[in-house]
């Protein structure tokens, strides 16, 4: 397996502050993404960012990329209790189909 | 916007007994994909469809079986349902455009739990 591994499984964090979730993979790839997960519910799409990308912002989301040290990181600042959810980072590989091989997520809790 | 519907969310069903879980998209998305999700092991691919008729093996194929007669609509078979196969069944679409921008869809998930 590709998968691709979160870092911290789980965070918690006050409203207000940012929170960082690091992401490493394997294998070379078009582009990574990153979804959300709200408890029990389907995963929605957050950022995109291609392999000749090094950065890229989306509201309070910044997604870094660093294809030579094959990781990523998510920065939300100035965090909600609407945040609270689970991350993951998906990468998009080489192989011809447009399949996403997921990481296992970092749980992020952020209280009021 | 994007609509992925999953038939059932929540599903209680017997060893050995036969499942069908649905999911349609109505986006007219080419490519669609299944997926179980499992504490401690993410989102791991079953098989996905890049066309109607069309399927291919994902990483834990063994134990399913798919269908895809119509572009919209992709089923999700368990042929002897065990209890291994309780999990969360995630179901997704996307265009199936080239160019390395691809942007999975999710459904709301079907939580089975084999008895």
């Amino acid at each position: 397996s590709q998968q691709g591994e979160e870092d911290p499984q789980a965070l918690s964090i006050q409203e207000g502050e940012n929170a960082t979730m690091n992401c490493s993979y394997k294998t070379s790839i078009n582009n990574l993404q990153w979804y959300r997960q709200n408890s029990g519910r389907g995963l929605v799409h957050l950022i995109l960012i291609r392999s000749n990308e090094r950065e890229k912002h989306s509201g309070r989301l910044r997604v870094t990329l660093d294809t030579s040290k094959k990781s990523s990181s998510l920065l939300i600042t100035a965090s909600r209790a609407a945040d609270t959810a689970s991350y993951f980072c998906a990468t998009e590989g080489m192989s011809g189909y447009s399949t996403l091989t997921f990481g296992k997520g970092t749980m992020l809790l952020v209280s009021p | 916007d994007v609509k992925v519907t999953q038939s059932s969310r929540y599903l209680v069903k017997r060893t050995g007994e036969k499942v069908f879980l649905e999911c349609v998209q109505d986006m007219d998305h080419e490519n669609m994909f299944w997926y179980r999700q499992d504490p401690g092991l993410g989102l791991r691919l079953i098989y996905f469809s890049y066309d109607v008729k069309m399927k291919e093996k994902g990483d834990i194929p063994e134990g399913y079986s798919v269908s895809r007669e119509k572009k919209e609509r992709f089923s999700l078979i368990l042929e002897s349902a065990s209890t291994n196969q309780t999990s969360m069944y995630l179901c997704a679409s996307s265009t199936g455009l080239a160019g390395g921008r691809e942007t999975q869809y999710f459904g709301p998930g079907t939580r089975l739990l084999v008895l």
